[in-house]
């Protein structure tokens, strides 16, 4: 089974700064590939999928990058709305797995 | 607007057994391939199990740690989705959210909508 480690855990980025969140798969995933933001007490919202596709609504300030075993979710301005968790999901092969998620904080 | 709003959680001893609810608005529900995704507290996202349209035979696939315990069905008549728990162990608890599905492949799917999650507590 595939396993997706996410680094690193918590990210401290000041307000206007980028934030850049890793993601690496234990083998290829291709570009099957979705990150999740999760703010406190909310469900989870689909920022990305095809590794790098913004999903509707997404502010382009959102971008992800990669293929194969590692990729990157870069949020180019931080907002005061984007401190939250971010997952990533494979879905090159079952069972979908989630990573363990990075949590971006206020520096 | 797409809505999805779980219920039917609540504090149930191990061994005990919940029925949960997703009731599903703003698109064709029964078009649509469900999930059901959960989150121990303090936790990660943990996939359960899905369920395929009707028109697409209808067929369920669960995660290892729940599978023969936890059945996913649907009604499409009431845009109902189901989640059975029979069997339930301690380290079921976990806040469980309904989820529309995207079938990117063959056996590969991601998660675009999602409901706000039903809180379900296994204890004694």
């Amino acid at each position: 089974e595939i396993v997706m480690t996410q680094s690193p855990a918590t990210l401290s980025v000041s307000p206007g700064e980028r934030a850049t969140l890793s993601c690496r798969a234990s083998q290829s995933v291709s570009s099957n590939l979705a990150w999740y933001q999760q703010k406190p007490g909310q469900a989870p919202r689909l920022l990305i999928y095809g590794a790098s596709t913004r999903a509707t609504g997404i502010p382009a300030r959102f971008s992800g990058s990669g293929s194969g075993t590692e990729f990157t979710l870069t949020i180019s301005s931080l907002q005061s709305e984007d401190f939250a968790v971010y997952y990533c999901q494979q879905y090159n092969n079952w069972p979908p797995l989630f990573g363990g998620g990075t949590k971006v904080e206020i520096k | 607007e797409v809505q999805l709003v779980e219920s039917g959680g609540g504090l149930v001893k191990p061994g005990g057994s919940l029925r949960l609810s997703c009731a599903a608005s703003g698109f064709t529900f029964s078009n649509a391939w469900m999930s059901w995704v959960r989150q121990a507290p303090g936790k990660g996202l943990e996939w359960v199990g899905r369920i395929k349209s009707k028109t697409d035979g209808g067929t369920t696939d669960y995660a290892a740690p729940v599978k023969g315990r936890f059945t996913i069905s649907r009604d499409d008549s009431k845009n109902t989705l189901y989640l059975q728990m029979n069997s339930l162990k301690t380290e079921d608890t976990a806040v469980y959210y309904c989820t529309t599905v995207v079938a990117a492949r063959p056996g590969g799917y991601y998660f675009d909508y999602w409901g706000q999650g039903t809180l379900v507590t296994v204890s004694s």
